[in-house]
C-alpha cells in the first residue's frame, strides 16, 4: 500500500488561507468518504482535525475545512495563525481493510 | 478524558523481540476498536496493526504481516503489540490510537514508546 501523496512544505502568512492537497487512487480516496486529516507538532501526538473528508471533530477551530474531489482531498485552513504552525497528515481508509498516511506537509507560517 | 498510555518500548538488536503495552482509561475500552500507528524518526506516519472491540478481526500492514502480533485485554483495559524479528527499520515512535465508533478514523491518540533496533 503505496502512502498518499502530500507536498512536503506549504507557507502563508498570518491571516492567509493555505490548502494542503492529498492524493490517491480510486481503492482509498477516491473510493471512500474517509478521509482524515491529522495536526501534529514536534514531539507529540497526532491530533484529529477532520474527519470523513469534511467533518470537524468537537473543539476544532471552524477555520479548519476538509473537502474531496475524485483521489484528491484537501485541508484549508483560513484566517492562518502562528498556532498552526505543524506538521499534517492526511488518512484513508483502504479497499483492501487497511489505513494508509500521507507523507506528512510541514506548515510555516511566515 | 480519555487517555492511552504505551509502555515497554526501547533498545533491542535486530533479530530480537519487544511486548508494546497501551494502557486506557476514561471510556468503555472494551466497546473500542483500536490500532498502532508507528513513527520512525523524522518521518512520517505509517499504519501498522488493528484489532477490533472483541478480537474478532485484525489487521496488520504487509510490512510487519507476519512478524508483528496484536492483541487485548479488555478485562485489564490493555492493548498489545508482540513484535519478532524485529529489523532496523521498525525503529520508530508506536502509538496506540483508537477508533471512532462510527467510521474507520483514529480518534484519539496516545503519547507513543520508540522502539530502537540496533546492535
Amino acid at each position: 500500500q503505496s502512502a498518499l501523496t502530500q507536498p512536503a512544505s506549504v507557507s502563508g502568512s498570518p491571516g492567509q488561507s493555505i490548502t494542503i492537497s492529498c492524493t490517491g487512487t480510486s481503492s482509498d480516496v477516491g473510493g471512500y468518504n474517509y478521509v482524515s486529516w491529522y495536526q501534529q507538532d514536534p514531539g507529540k501526538a497526532p491530533k484529529l482535525m477532520i474527519y470523513d473528508v469534511s467533518n470537524r471533530p468537537s473543539g476544532v477551530s471552524n477555520r479548519f475545512s476538509g473537502s474531496k474531489s475524485g483521489n484528491t482531498a484537501s485541508l484549508t485552513i483560513s484566517g492562518l495563525q502562528a498556532e498552526d504552525e505543524a506538521d499534517y497528515y492526511c488518512s484513508s481508509y483502504t479497499s483492501s481493510s487497511t489505513w494508509v498516511f500521507g507523507g506528512g506537509t510541514k506548515l510555516t507560517v511566515l | 478524558e480519555v487517555q492511552l498510555v504505551e509502555s515497554g518500548g526501547g533498545l533491542v538488536q535486530p533479530g530480537g523481540s519487544l511486548r508494546l503495552s497501551c494502557a486506557a482509561s476514561g471510556f468503555t475500552f472494551s466497546s473500542y476498536s483500536m490500532h498502532w500507528v508507528r513513527q520512525a524518526p523524522g518521518k512520517g506516519l505509517e499504519w501498522v496493526s488493528y484489532i477490533s472491540s472483541s478480537s474478532s478481526t485484525i489487521y496488520y500492514a504487509d510490512s510487519v504481516k507476519g512478524r508483528f502480533t496484536i492483541s487485548r485485554d479488555n478485562a485489564k483495559n490493555s492493548l498489545y503489540l508482540q513484535m519478532n524479528s524485529l529489523r532496523a527499520e521498525d525503529t520508530a515512535v508506536y502509538y496506540c490510537a483508537r477508533k471512532i465508533s462510527s467510521g474507520p478514523t483514529l480518534d484519539y491518540w496516545g503519547q507513543g514508546t520508540l522502539v530502537t533496533v540496533s546492535s
